[in-house]
């Protein structure tokens, strides 16, 4: 199985300031077929399922607003929150789908300092 | 817009069984793979089995298979979840997901609770 580590574990950030969260995977996610990265991130709020943000590493989903944004490839992948705002405030998850079992990361906090 | 209701959890003992449905809306249901991932409360997600649009090709995580089937009706829009030979390490909540590479839509979960 592909193991999925996430750094830190949380993060606390001024109001407008960046977050950054990594998401290293134990072997490469890079598709030779696609010379796509299989990873995806997702948000999630207390009390509600999972929001997807990010597929293929870097490509955001439809209606997500572009302060987020991903980047990275092979085993080393990092989410941006450009100019943090309150309604940021959630568990982001890194995911692999280059392989079954699809694994997740751990999760990071991100909160307001 | 495209909805999922998960549904079919409770309480049950151990060694017990229970189905979990997922009743889709606002797409073609059966042109999608679809996938059910589990959190246990306070925790990480973890992906449990997908199965692909016409139901052919199904697989589990390692700790499901051989107890846990998955299903689908597509005339019924609706996704199964049959969970038996339950253990205390089988409490989570339960969501399904549209897809099987990234999971772009959710249900709400529905929590199961595996306790004598």
């Amino acid at each position: 199985d592909i193991v999925m580590t996430q750094s830190p574990d949380s993060l606390a950030v001024s109001l407008g300031e960046r977050a950054t969260i990594n998401c290293k995977t134990s072997q490469s996610v890079l598709s030779s077929s696609s010379n796509k990265n299989d990873l995806a991130w997702y948000q999630q709020k207390p009390g509600q399922p999972p929001k997807l943000l990010i597929y293929w590493a870097s490509t955001r989903e439809s209606g997500v607003p572009d302060r987020f944004s991903g980047s990275g490839s092979g085993t080393d992948f990092t989410l941006t929150v450009n100019s943090l705002q309150a309604e940021d405030v959630a568990v982001y998850y890194c995911q692999q789908f280059y392989t079954t079992p699809r694994t997740f990361g751990q999760g990071t906090k991100v909160d307001i300092k | 817009e495209v909805y999922l209701v998960d549904s079919g959890g409770g309480l049950v003992q151990p060694g017990g069984s229970l189905r979990l449905s997922c009743a889709a809306s606002g797409f073609t249901f059966s042109d999608y793979w679809m996938t059910w991932v589990r959190q246990v409360p306070g925790k990480g997600l973890a992906w449990v089995a997908h199965i692909n649009p016409d139901g052919s090709e199904k697989e589990f995580v390692d700790s499901v298979r051989g107890r846990f089937a998955i299903s689908r009706d597509n005339a019924k829009n609706s996704l199964f979840l049959q969970m038996s030979r339950l253990r205390a390490d089988d409490t989570a909540v339960y969501y399904c997901a549209r897809g099987h590479w990234w999971f772009e839509a959710w249900g709400q979960g529905t929590l199961v609770t595996v306790s004598s």
